[in-house]
């Protein structure tokens, strides 16, 4: 069964960029859409965006602005940086693999991310 | 962006008894192409990722127990567990993936009686 595990630090300072990757193991990025999801405090789930394997992006415009999604195929990664984070970007981010019409049907353990100087 | 409100916020259900989950949308997600509801739930334990139960509003993953079952059509849903068992303690979530933003209930704590 393929395997998400994302990684990066766990503490980032106002304003700087928050940068996580998804190792995918166990199956390929190829194929598939992966998403990122985070949990905060403020905002319980939210979806950020999604990419598929050829690089297509969409996100959520709440956060279009700060956010880019990339795809690694040779790495079979999934990078997430967001931008000018603040105190609100604090939480647990997921990354996921879409199935179906897009349902999250595989999900990473998450690394928690705490925004503070 | 769809709302989607789950009701109720919190439920606790004594162990063999029926549990019932709903989630409305602000807007219809059934597709009418395909006569889909992009509907899925989801659920959370404490220190652990979310776990997809149901998705299409009605399909259980496989190796979900079949006391859990999903319902509904348009804008409102239902999460059934038929016999609460101890192991279903946690938190339950909806989430549309009809159009982007895709978005979460709130999530409905689930507790034993």
């Amino acid at each position: 069964q393929v395997q998400l595990q994302e990684s990066g630090p766990g503490l980032v300072k106002p304003s700087e960029t928050l940068s996580l990757t998804c190792t995918v193991s166990s199956g390929s990025v190829i194929s598939f859409y992966w998403s990122w999801i985070r949990q905060t405090p403020g905002k319980g789930l939210e979806w950020i965006g999604y990419i598929y394997y050829s690089g297509s992006t969409n996100y959520n415009p709440s956060l279009t602005s700060r956010v880019t999604i990339s795809v690694d195929t040779a790495k079979n990664q999934i990078s997430l940086k967001l931008t000018s984070v603040t105190a609100t970007d604090t939480g647990v981010y997921y990354c996921t693999r879409h199935e179906g019409g897009g349902y999250n049907a595989y999900w990473g353990q998450g690394t928690p991310v705490t925004v503070s100087s | 962006d769809i709302v989607m409100t789950q009701s109720p916020d919190s439920l606790a259900v004594s162990l063999g008894e029926r549990a019932t989950i709903n989630c409305k949308s602000s807007q219809s997600v059934l597709y009418s192409s395909n006569n889909k509801n992009y509907l899925s739930w989801y659920q959370q334990k404490p220190g652990q990722p979310p776990k997809l139960l149901i998705s299409w509003a009605s399909t259980r993953e496989s190796g979900v127990p079949d006391r859990f079952s999903g319902s509904g059509s348009g804008t409102d849903f239902t999460l059934t567990i038929s016999s609460l068992q101890a192991e279903d303690v946690a938190v339950y979530y909806c989430q549309q993936y009809y159009t982007n933003p895709r978005t979460f209930g709130q999530g409905t704590k689930l507790e034993i009686k």
